[in-house]
C-alpha cells in the first residue's frame, strides 16, 4: 500500500485489559510518530522513533503506555490495564526523515468500557 | 498538553463563500502546517509554511506564516461541498523530535 496503515481500525476493550495497536509506516520512512486524539480535540504527541530508536517518549501519559519499533519499520503501541480515559483515536504518522512532512494513518479508535 | 489556540471552533457557511480561520500560540514555531481531517480518517496535509511572513497558496487555499512566528491563518476561497471537514493548524519545532503541536480544530459545514 502507498500510505500509512493501522490495525485494528476499531478496538473495544474492557477496563483493565491490555491492548496492542499496530502501525505500518510508508516503506522506507525513517521517522515514526504516535499521537493521541481525544474526541473533539486535536492530536497530541505521544512518542517518536527514528529507525528503531525511541528518541522521545515525553508525551506518553503514564507507564501503562509502551511503544516499540524493533526492526525500524512496523511499530506497536501497547496500553496495559486500560482505563476509560484511554478512550481516544490513536494516530500513527511517518516521514521520510527528520523535519520532513508527516503522513498520517487512518487511526485506531479505542473505546474502553 | 500544549495546544495552539485555533478559531473559530466551527463555521457554517453557504457554498461559494470564502472562509478564514487562524491559529495563535504563546510559543515560536519554525514551521506552521495546516491539515484537514475527514470523519474516520487521519489528518491530510494541505499547506506547509517554513518562513516567517511566507504566504503560500494551494489551489483555492492560501495560508500565511505570521511575522512573529506565533500565528498563522488559512483562507479558503469559493468553498465547495468537499471542503467540509475539520481543519487543524499545527506548529513544529525543528529541534528534537520534530513533533507537531496541534490546534483544537475548526469544523467547517457548508450549506449547498
Amino acid at each position: 500500500g502507498a500510505g500509512v496503515s493501522q490495525s485494528p481500525r476499531y478496538k473495544v476493550a474492557k477496563r483493565g485489559q491490555d491492548v496492542a495497536l499496530r502501525c505500518d509506516p510508508i516503506s522506507g520512512h525513517v521517522s515514526l510518530f504516535w499521537y493521541q486524539q481525544a474526541l473533539g480535540q486535536g492530536p497530541e504527541f505521544l512518542t517518536y522513533f527514528q529507525n528503531e530508536a525511541q528518541l522521545d517518549k515525553s508525551g506518553l501519559p503514564s507507564d501503562r503506555f509502551f511503544a516499540e519499533r524493533p526492526e525500524g519499520s512496523v511499530s506497536t503501541l501497547k496500553i496495559q490495564r486500560t482505563q476509560q480515559e484511554d478512550s481516544a483515536v490513536y494516530l500513527c504518522a511517518s516521514s521520510p526523515g527528520p523535519r520532513e512532512t508527516q503522513y498520517f494513518g487512518p487511526g485506531t479508535r479505542l473505546l474502553v468500557l | 498538553g500544549q495546544q495552539l489556540n485555533q478559531s473559530p471552533q466551527s463555521m457554517f457557511i453557504q457554498e461559494g463563500e470564502d472562509v478564514s480561520m487562524n491559529c495563535t500560540s504563546s510559543s515560536i514555531f519554525n514551521t506552521w502546517l495546516w491539515y484537514k481531517q475527514d470523519p474516520g480518517e487521519g489528518p491530510v496535509l494541505l499547506i506547509a509554511l517554513y518562513k516567517a511572513g511566507e504566504l503560500t497558496s494551494n489551489g483555492r487555499l492560501t495560508a500565511q506564516f505570521g511575522i512573529t512566528r506565533k500565528d498563522s491563518f488559512l483562507n479558503i476561497s469559493a468553498s465547495i461541498p468537499s471542503d467540509v471537514g475539520i481543519y487543524f493548524c499545527a506548529g513544529q519545532i525543528i529541534q528534537g523530535a520534530q513533533k507537531l503541536v496541534f490546534g483544537q480544530g475548526t469544523g467547517l459545514t457548508i450549506n449547498p
